[in-house]
């Protein structure tokens, strides 16, 4: 069965900083994988996704992810983090190797930035 | 760009009433998925339609029950309801061919609270 695993609930990062947030995955073949990001009581949106080819995907603002085969993660990064990122990070794997369409997702990291 | 709209965006019921929530996916899409949020939780699939037709079920409730309409909106509709209904319900939508079905693009969510 698939799963994903977000192991930080709550990261803080300074603004400027870097950002990792990490997700690792259980599926049985080649996962479809992807990241959306909540604001408080607003609905989810698309940063990235990857399904196949190269392993580093580039999604909007500013975001990209690397997807490692050997690790079974997809971790989201961002160079340099602004106040409007704060905000709930879901990681979700699509189920797409039973033939249905719908997502998985992980519990989400929520991320505060601090000035 | 035309987004996937929902309707309402808050309902306050009481236990034992019924519910009846509306979505209406971005034009062309004809997939839709309903998700389930509870309180600090990830969202949960529900069900999904394609073509006006179920095309999978998750871990929806046989209180509840949707359908998918010619025009291709969704309504969600929801009975006997229970004090842990009370989430953020989402609706997303897609093509459902091949990998596009897989990038589903999520309306803003209808905040019930059962009381």
């Amino acid at each position: 069965a698939q799963s994903v695993t977000q192991p930080d609930i709550h990261i803080t990062v300074s603004e400027g900083a870097s950002l990792e947030l990490r997700c690792n995955y259980s599926y049985g073949a080649t996962p479809y994988l992807f990241w959306y990001v909540q604001s408080p009581g607003q609905g989810l949106q698309l940063l990235l996704k990857y399904f196949s080819g190269d392993t580093l995907v580039q999604g909007i603002k500013g975001f990209e992810a690397e997807f490692k085969r050997s690790q079974s993660s997809f971790n989201l990064r961002k160079p340099s983090v602004h106040w409007s990122d704060a905000a709930e990070y879901f990681c979700a794997v699509g189920a797409h190797q039973t033939g249905a369409n719908n997502l998985f997702f992980g519990t989400g990291t929520r991320l505060t930035v601090i000035p | 760009a035309a987004g996937v709209i929902q309707s309402p965006r808050h309902l306050i019921k009481e236990k034992r009433e019924t519910a009846t929530l509306k979505c209406y996916p971005i034009p062309r899409h004809d997939t839709v998925y309903w998700y389930q949020q509870g309180p600090g939780q990830d969202p949960q699939f529900l069900i999904s339609f394609y073509e006006k037709m179920q095309s999978d079920k998750g871990s929806i409730p046989d209180r509840f029950s949707a359908q998918q309409f010619s025009d291709y909106h969704s309504e969600l509709n929801m009975s006997s309801l229970e004090l842990g209904d009370s989430a953020l319900y989402f609706c997303a939508s897609s093509f459902p061919s091949g990998i596009g079905g897989y990038e589903q693009y999520f309306g803003p969510g209808t905040r019930l609270t059962v009381t």
